[in-house]
């Protein structure tokens, strides 16, 4: 159990388009999403916190106008990264949490963001 | 703030050897969770361990095991019977009971040798 998914897995996308990301719950109901990003060779950054629901919230520094979370859903929250650029090309980590954002968490395998 | 440190950019191990992978971590909270995960290069990220502050006794998953020092904030990784499969990024990871985030060290890359 407790099985996460992303899609896609990969994208590429020209710059100044949008790109959406999908991080679902396939077996259990997620009150609490996360996003992280995570650049070559380094660590996971968490970007926001998103609650089914509610509006998420976004970890300092991070444009909420530019990366728009929604967690429609107890099994969906989407990641949309508004006007790429290549910049923002990276790898994507979606988790989610069961019971509230206390417990553990369980990771998607990831989205690997292009932008030319 | 919380912290996380892991001095260990790579580490090498034999097949079969045992290895120790540290993090160091700073926290001015009592209670709290700490956990190792694995990112191979599909790049999922797999539970490896956990251990609840709380808890003296160290943590113990089949292979894997942990030295727990909560005085010294210290949380290392033990891998015995090291497999190639096992070769892999490592990281430490930090998790307040009160703050549902979770704080990740920098990583450690082990390297599995035939």
């Amino acid at each position: 159990g407790a099985v996460v998914s992303q899609h896609p897995s990969r994208v590429i996308c020209k710059s100044g388009t949008s790109v959406k990301i999908e991080c679902r719950s396939l077996d259990f109901q997620a009150t609490t999403m996360f996003w992280y990003r995570q650049f070559p060779k380094q660590s996971l950054m968490l970007m926001a916190t998103s609650n089914e629901g509610s509006k998420a919230t976004y970890e300092q520094g991070v444009e909420k106008d530019k990366f728009l979370i929604n967690h429609a859903s107890l099994t969906l929250s989407t990641l949309t990264v508004t006007s790429a650029h290549p910049e923002d090309s990276s790898f994507y980590i979606c988790s989610a949490s069961r019971f509230g954002p206390n417990n553990e968490q369980f990771f998607g395998p990831g989205t690997r963001l292009t932008v030319l | 703030a919380q912290t996380v440190t892991q001095s260990q950019p790579e580490m090498s191990v034999q097949e079969a050897e045992t290895v120790t992978l540290s993090c160091t971590y700073d926290t001015s909270e009592s209670d709290y969770y700490l956990f190792w995960y694995k990112q191979p290069p599909s790049r999922q990220m797999i539970l490896v361990i956990r251990q609840e502050a709380y808890k003296q006794q160290n943590a113990t998953e089949n292979r894997f095991s942990v030295n727990f020092q909560k005085a010294a904030k210290s949380f290392s990784l033990k891998i015995s019977d090291s497999q190639l499969g096992d070769a892999a990024m490592y990281f430490c990871a930090y998790r307040s009971a009160i703050s549902y985030k979770y704080i990740f060290g920098t990583g450690t890359r082990l390297k599995v040798l035939a």
